[in-house]
C-alpha cells in the first residue's frame, strides 16, 4: 500500500511569509508525528496527534508554529512569519496505534528554505 | 527528557568488513529502540528495532544489542556492501511519550 506522503517536497519562502506543509499518513494510522531535521542532524520532535487530538506540542519552537489534523487523517503544519532559522526538512511520520513501541513510518519530508 | 548520544559520527570501512555504531540513552523508562537508515535526500527507513524485553535481535546481516543496565544499544552490520553507505540514526522512545528522540547520526562509508 501507499506510504506516508508529504507535499510540497520543496518550498522556498521569503522571510516573513506564511507556509503550510501537508502530510498524508498511511491509511488507518492513528498516530501522527511531525519532526524537524536540520542539515546534518537527527530529526527532532515537534508535535504528536492521536487521531484528531494534539496530545503533545512540546517540541514546537515558537507560537509561530501551528499544526492540525481536523479529521484524524491528513495533517498540516503551518509556520507563520517564517525566519531563516526555520530552514530545515520537515518530516511527518505515522504509526498504526498509540503504543510507544509501534513502528513509525516516515514521509519523504518537505525541504523548507527561507531566504 | 530523554537524551540519546551516538558514536562515531563518521565511520569508514572496507567492503566485507563489519561496522558497529553505539548509542547511549538517559531515560531508564525508554522501552523501544529503532534504527533508521537515511540516504541523501531520502526519508528515514527503519532497518531494525528492539524492545526492552529483548537483549539481541538479528535480521540477516544486521543485528542490534541492548544493555538496559548500562543504558546502551548498538547496531552491528556484517559483510558490509557499498549500498550500506548512508547515515544511520538510533532513537529511543519512552513508554508514555511515544515520540522518538534521535541520536546525531553516523555517516557510514563502505569503500571498495
Amino acid at each position: 500500500g501507499a506510504g506516508v506522503s508529504q507535499s510540497p517536497r520543496y518550498k522556498v519562502a521569503k522571510r516573513g511569509q506564511d507556509v503550510a506543509l501537508r502530510c498524508d499518513p498511511i491509511s488507518g494510522h492513528v498516530s501522527l508525528f511531525w519532526y524537524q531535521q536540520a542539515l546534518g542532524q537527527g530529526p527532532e520532535f515537534l508535535t504528536y496527534f492521536q487521531n484528531e487530538a494534539q496530545l503533545d506540542k512540546s517540541g514546537l519552537p515558537s507560537d509561530r508554529f501551528f499544526a492540525e489534523r481536523p479529521e484524524g487523517s491528513v495533517s498540516t503544519l503551518k509556520i507563520q512569519r517564517t525566519q531563516q532559522e526555520d530552514s530545515a526538512v520537515y518530516l511527518c511520520a505515522s504509526s498504526l496505534e498509540v503504543l510507544s513501541t509501534d513502528t513509525q513510518y516516515f514521509g519523504p519530508g518537505t525541504r523548507l528554505t527561507v531566504l | 527528557g530523554e537524551n540519546v548520544e551516538q558514536h562515531p559520527s563518521t565511520l569508514s570501512v572496507q567492503e566485507g568488513d563489519s561496522a558497529v555504531i553505539k548509542c547511549t540513552y538517559s531515560d531508564s523508562a525508554s522501552n523501544y529502540f529503532p534504527w533508521y537508515k537515511q540516504e541523501l535526500g531520502k526519508r528515514p527507513q527503519l532497518i531494525i528495532d528492539i524492545r526492552s524485553n529483548v537483549g539481541e535481535k538479528k535480521d540477516q546481516r544486521i543485528a542490534v544489542t541492548l544493555n538496559k543496565t548500562a543504558k546502551h544499544f548498538s547496531l552491528h552490520i556484517t559483510e558490509t556492501q557499498p549500498e550500506d553507505s548512508a547515515v544511520y540514526f538510533c532513537a529511543a522512545s519512552t513508554g508514555t511519550a511515544s515520540k522518538l528522540t534521535f541520536g546525531t547520526g553516523t555517516r557510514l562509508q563502505v569503500t571498495l
